[in-house]
C-alpha cells in the first residue's frame, strides 16, 4: 500500500542552523501538507500547497519556514533559522488521488527534530 | 474558525468491554471529520472519516463513529475493546471548503487486561 514517507527520522541542530526537512508524498496525490506536534502537545497545521503554492498557511508559518517541491516526488519545509521553540515532531500528510477518496489525509511517520 | 474538543485527556477501559472516545466539534461550513490513531513514537494513522451520508460509519479495526449533526459530536465506538487498542486517539475536522485539518488534544485510550 502506497504510503508517505520522511527523511530523517530525527534530526538534531544547533539554534540559528537551517533544516531542511524531506518528505515523499503518495505519488498521485495533488496536496501536500505540513503539520507539527510539540511534545505532549496536540498536532498543528502548518501549510497546505497544491499547484506548487502555498494554499493555506497557519500564523504558525512565518517567514522563517518555507516549502518547496523540488521535483516531481520530494516535498520540502525549510526552517531557515531554527529556535529552541522549534522542536517538534514534523509530520507530513498528503491527499486527493484521481480518483477514489479524495478528502483522507495520510500521514507519514513524522521527523523529530531538536533544537539545541 | 473550526475546533474540536475532546473532553477526556484518557479513557479506561476493561478488554472485551465496549469503549467510547468523545468528540465534539465547531466549523462553520460543511464538516469533514476524521479519526486518527497515534502510536508511541509513530505517525497518525487514519481511521475512519464522515464525509456525507449515512451517520454511522465504520472504519478500521472493529472502530466505528457517529455523526450527530445537532449535538455536533463525532464519537468513537468500538464494541468490544482489545489491549492492542491502547494509543492516543485524534478526533479531526476540515471545513469542506478549505485544506486546514484542526485536530483535537488527544485521548489516551487505556485498555486494561
Amino acid at each position: 500500500e502506497p504510503e508517505v514517507t520522511q527523511t530523517p527520522s530525527h534530526q538534531v541542530t544547533q539554534m540559528g542552523q537551517e533544516v531542511i526537512l524531506r518528505c515523499v508524498p503518495i505519488s498521485n496525490h495533488l496536496y501536500f501538507y505540513w503539520y507539527r506536534q510539540i511534545l505532549g502537545q496536540k498536532v498543528e497545521f502548518l501549510v497546505s500547497f497544491y499547484n506548487n503554492e502555498i494554499s493555506e498557511k497557519s500564523e504558525i508559518f512565518d517567514d522563517q519556514f518555507s516549502v518547496e517541491r523540488p521535483d516531481g516526488s520530494n516535498f520540502t519545509l525549510k526552517i531557515r533559522s531554527t529556535k529552541l521553540e522549534d522542536s517538534a515532531m514534523y509530520f507530513c500528510a498528503s491527499r486527493v488521488p484521481p480518483y477514489g477518496d479524495q478528502e483522507t489525509q495520510y500521514f507519514g511517520p513524522g521527523t523529530r527534530l531538536l533544537v539545541l | 474558525a473550526q475546533s474540536v474538543a475532546q473532553p477526556e485527556d484518557q479513557v479506561n477501559v476493561a478488554e472485551g468491554n465496549p469503549l467510547t472516545v468523545k468528540c465534539t466539534y465547531s466549523v462553520s461550513g460543511n464538516p469533514y471529520l476524521f479519526w486518527y490513531v497515534q502510536y508511541p513514537n509513530r505517525g497518525l494513522q487514519f481511521l475512519l472519516k464522515y464525509i456525507t451520508g449515512d451517520n454511522l460509519v465504520k472504519g478500521s479495526y472493529g472502530f466505528e463513529a457517529e455523526f450527530n449533526k445537532s449535538q455536533t459530536s463525532f464519537h468513537l465506538k468500538k464494541p468490544s475493546a482489545l489491549v492492542s487498542d491502547s494509543a492516543l486517539y485524534f478526533c479531526a475536522v476540515r471545513d469542506g471548503g478549505y485544506q486546514k485539518v484542526t485536530f483535537g488534544t488527544g485521548t489516551k485510550l487505556q485498555v486494561i487486561p
